[in-house]
């Protein structure tokens, strides 16, 4: 079965720092590894996304490592704020399906 | 440009009722997918479409149906609802066939079966 193994389930940083989520996947097929964002009430929304044939992808404050041959990847919120508290979902991506994490819930304090 | 609109809300329904989920999507997209959401379980994924006339079964099917009868459309059927259903819905779209790309979410609809 296809899963996606996100970790930790919650996450509590203090503003200012850094924020990590790790996800592993299992099927080589997939073809892109997207990040979402989901606020209370609110649908998932795209954050960042890597494709596996980089490393790494930075956009702002946030970056995506990509390991192809551990079949990991990680979300790295550098300066953490308040406005990011939120829900991240990784997933992977290939033909026709979205495989999604089981979330993790990010709260920075202030 | 309204993106993936979702209806209803909010609904509560009593156990044995059936009900429609409806989605709708302004961006052309051939994908189409409806997911539910459970505390600790994530997104999984109900069931999905690669094009109008087409859809096939995801990760929990069971007690839903779907149709895609346009491209724009792809409603959600509960035929006799279940407290286990019970979850929020999400509707979701994106583009490409074949390699994955973005999924644009609806603002999800939040069902109580009772």
């Amino acid at each position: 079965q296809q899963q996606v193994k996100q970790s930790p389930q919650s996450l509590i940083v203090q503003k200012g720092g850094i924020s990590i989520i790790n996800c592993a996947y299992e099927n080589t097929a997939f073809d892109y590894f997207p990040w979402y964002q989901q606020f209370p009430g609110k649908g998932p929304a795209l954050l960042i996304a890597i494709r596996p044939d980089v490393s790494e992808k930075k956009e702002g404050r946030f970056t995506i490592s990509f390991n192809k041959s551990a079949k990991q990847f990680s979300l790295h919120i550098m300066d953490s704020q308040p406005g990011d508290s939120a829900t991240y979902f990784c997933a992977a991506s290939g033909t026709y399906k979205y495989i999604f994490g089981t979330g993790t819930r990010l709260k920075v304090l202030a | 440009n309204a993106g993936v609109t979702q209806t209803p809300k909010f609904q509560v329904l009593k156990t044995g009722q059936s009900m429609t989920l409806q989605c709708a999507q302004d961006m052309n997209h051939e994908y189409m997918s409806w997911y539910r959401q459970d505390p600790g379980m994530g997104l999984r994924l109900i069931h999905y479409s690669v094009g109008a006339g087409i859809t096939d079964q995801g990760e929990v099917p069971n007690g839903y149906n779907v149709s895609r009868s346009t491209t724009e459309d792809f409603p959600l059927r509960l035929l006799s609802a279940a407290p286990s259903q019970t979850s929020v819905y999400f509707c979701a779209s994106s583009y490409e066939r074949g390699r994955g790309t973005e999924a644009f979410f609806g603002q999800g609809t939040r069902l109580t079966v009772v």
